[in-house]
Formats: C-alpha cells, structure tokens, sequence
C-alpha cells in the first residue's frame, strides 16, 4: 500500500514570496490533515479535511495561509507572503476516516520550509 | 498554552535496558492517547495508542501506562533496541475524531 505523498520535499524561499505544498493521501483515506512542525516542537495541526470539507481549521492563520481539497482526494496548502517564522517542516497525515480509535493517521515525509 | 508536555527532551539508554518516555497532559477532556515515533527525515509513525476507559496496553515490547488522577502517560520499551533510537511524540486527543494535541517530542538514543 502506498503511503501519503508529498511534494517537494524541501523548499528555500524569501519572505514575502509565496509557496505551495501537495499531498496525494493513502488511497481511500477520507480524513485529510496540514501540521506544522517547527524545529523542536511537536507538530501542530493547521487544518483537516472530511472529504472536501474542512473540519477543523481553528489554528490556520488565515491572513497568509490556505488549504484546499477540491475532489476530495488531493490537498494543497499555500502560504502568501511568507514570514520568516513560517519556516518549519509541513506534514500532511491521513486516516480512513475521523482520528480516533480504529482509524490511526499516517503521516507522509513532509516538505521543511526555509523562508530567508 | 501547551496541554501536552513531554518533559524529558532527551534520553539514552543501554542495549536491552528499559526506556520509559514520559508524558503529562493538563485538559481533562482528553480521552484518547497516542505515541507516534519519527525517524529523521521521514513522517511521524504511529506506534501505540490507549483509550482513557483503560489504564494500560501492550503490544510486543512496547507498554502504554495512563494514569488519569495524575494526568501523565509513559511509554515502556522493553528490551531497547539501537533501532527504537528515535524522537518520540505523545498526542493526545478529546473525543473521537477531533484534532491531535502533540507533545514536543522526547529523542531516545539506545546504545549498542
């Protein structure tokens, strides 16, 4: 079974610039999930998908940052103007249906975001 | 606020010696508890999980210990292993199917 993609893997750009992250979940999987993980933290979660829908997007800072689903199946996250404390690494994780017992994340090796 | 502590940044352990990572939480309406392991350059992996309706579970060498008066969880692997040398997060979560509250991780070395 393949696992949850993500491309690219890593990123360098300037602050004020803008950047995108894709994510092509585990087949099937309906629950979809963007963290940011900053160095020395564990990761935090910016928003999650049910399908198309967004559950939970309640730490998303919606001034610079958006996240898509749009079929339901592959998600982007998009960040415009980048700052400087963007700078972390991007997770996307997904789970066959809501988080919980039985229904485990997987995670995806993540793209680490260096905004200079 | 951080409602899930991991207050041990680091650990190192002999060779076929138990490792206990520990855990603290603060709300009380966390129900369900995980521990994920995370390998340098790869994605969180889930390892073990345990409900709050329990106080304990196992699966091969790793143990979940929760104890809810205290609000702390630890996870026990025994015997350690250099594979198992990774950072470990817990997670937390209230309810079924709402969002993971991590931890800041807790990196394991194990020595040969």
């Amino acid at each position: 079974e393949a696992g949850v993609a993500q491309s690219p893997r890593y990123k360098i750009i300037e602050k004020r610039q803008s950047v995108a992250f894709w994510c092509n979940p585990i087949s099937g999987h309906a629950t979809l999930y963007w963290y940011q993980q900053i160095l020395g933290q564990g990761p935090k979660l910016l928003i999650q998908f049910q399908n198309n829908g967004v559950v939970d997007d309640s730490q998303l800072p919606k001034d610079r940052f958006s996240a898509e689903r749009l079929k339901g199946v592959d998600s982007t996250l998009k960040i415009q103007p980048a700052k400087l404390e963007d700078s972390a690494v991007y997770l996307c994780a997904s789970s066959f249906g809501l988080a919980g017992i039985g229904y485990e994340q997987y995670f995806g090796p993540g793209t680490r975001l260096t905004v200079t | 606020d951080q409602q899930v502590k991991q207050n041990s940044p680091s650990l190192s352990v002999q060779e076929g010696r138990i490792s206990i990572l520990n855990c603290d939480y603060t709300n009380s309406m966390f129900d369900y508890f995980l521990w994920y392991k995370k390998y340098p350059a790869e994605g969180p992996t889930f390892l073990i999980s345990i409900s709050s309706i329990k106080d304990k579970n196992e699966d091969g060498r790793f143990t979940v210990f929760l104890n809810k008066s205290a609000k702390h969880l630890s996870l026990h692997i025994v015997p350690s292993q250099p594979g198992d040398s990774a950072v470990y997060f817990c997670a937390a979560s209230a309810m079924a199917g709402n969002m993971l509250t991590f931890g800041g991780g807790t990196r394991l070395m194990v020595k040969p």
